[in-house]
């Protein structure tokens, strides 16, 4: 399968602060999906961005597929961005919808 | 969007019980897939199904097993539950044409 890799693992933040969030991958995908798992544990869906770039309110979020990465940007954090926020791609010619995930980056926003 | 809904969002079962777990789906889309999260292991495929009765092995199948008599509805097996299958369970459904996957609200079950 496609290994996939996130970094930072966990980020403490101020609220008002910026950071980005990347993920690696090691194969050719089709499909690349950022989400935020908030505190009950439901996976909410940030942004299907297989390329190209796309902003949503304070979040953003940037695929780079030739090189195989992906930044996901919050900018003036609050503290209900605190969660886990998890990277997920799809490979060529995968089963439609089969995603392999990172570990995750775990984000803590203090007030 | 696709709604996804699992019946149980908490379950506590005890060690040799057989634990069915259920996930609907309302877009009338042939795959589905069931995903078991760990602390700092993120998330992992156990089965998935392309179609009614058809079905395929995930990265971690052992211990699970599945069925798809209808359409719409995709449900995970425990045959004898184990300490270790003490877990959240995820199961999702992709957007079609896309594959955008949309997840339900998770079942959080815990086996003594």
């Amino acid at each position: 399968g496609i290994q996939v890799e996130q970094s930072p693992p966990d980020l403490i933040l101020q609220e008002g602060a910026n950071s980005t969030l990347r993920c690696n991958f090691s194969d050719s995908v089709n499909n690349l999906q950022w989400f935020h798992q908030n505190p009950w544990g439901q996976l909410i869906n940030l942004f299907y961005i297989p390329s190209g770039t796309k902003q949503n309110g304070r979040l953003s979020a940037t695929t780079v597929a030739t090189e195989r990465y992906s930044l996901l940007y919050i900018s003036s954090s609050q503290t209900t961005d605190s969660g886990v926020y998890f990277c997920a791609v799809g490979g060529r010619g995968s089963t439609l919808g089969r995603l392999y995930f990172g570990r995750g980056t775990q984000l803590t926003v203090w007030p | 969007d696709v709604k996804v809904t699992q019946s149980s969002r908490y379950l506590v079962k005890r060690t040799g019980e057989k634990v069915f777990l259920e996930c609907v789906q309302d877009m009338d889309h042939e795959n589905m897939f069931w995903y078991r999260q760990d602390p700092g292991l993120g998330l992992r495929l156990i089965y998935f199904s392309y179609d009614v009765k058809m079905k395929e092995k995930g990265d971690i199948p052992e211990g699970y097993s599945v069925s798809r008599e209808k359409k719409e509805r995709f449900s995970l097996i425990l045959e004898s539950a184990s300490t270790n299958q003490t877990s959240m369970y995820l199961c999702a459904s992709p957007s079609p044409g896309s594959g955008e996957l949309f997840f339900g609200e998770g079942s959080r079950l815990t086996v003594l």
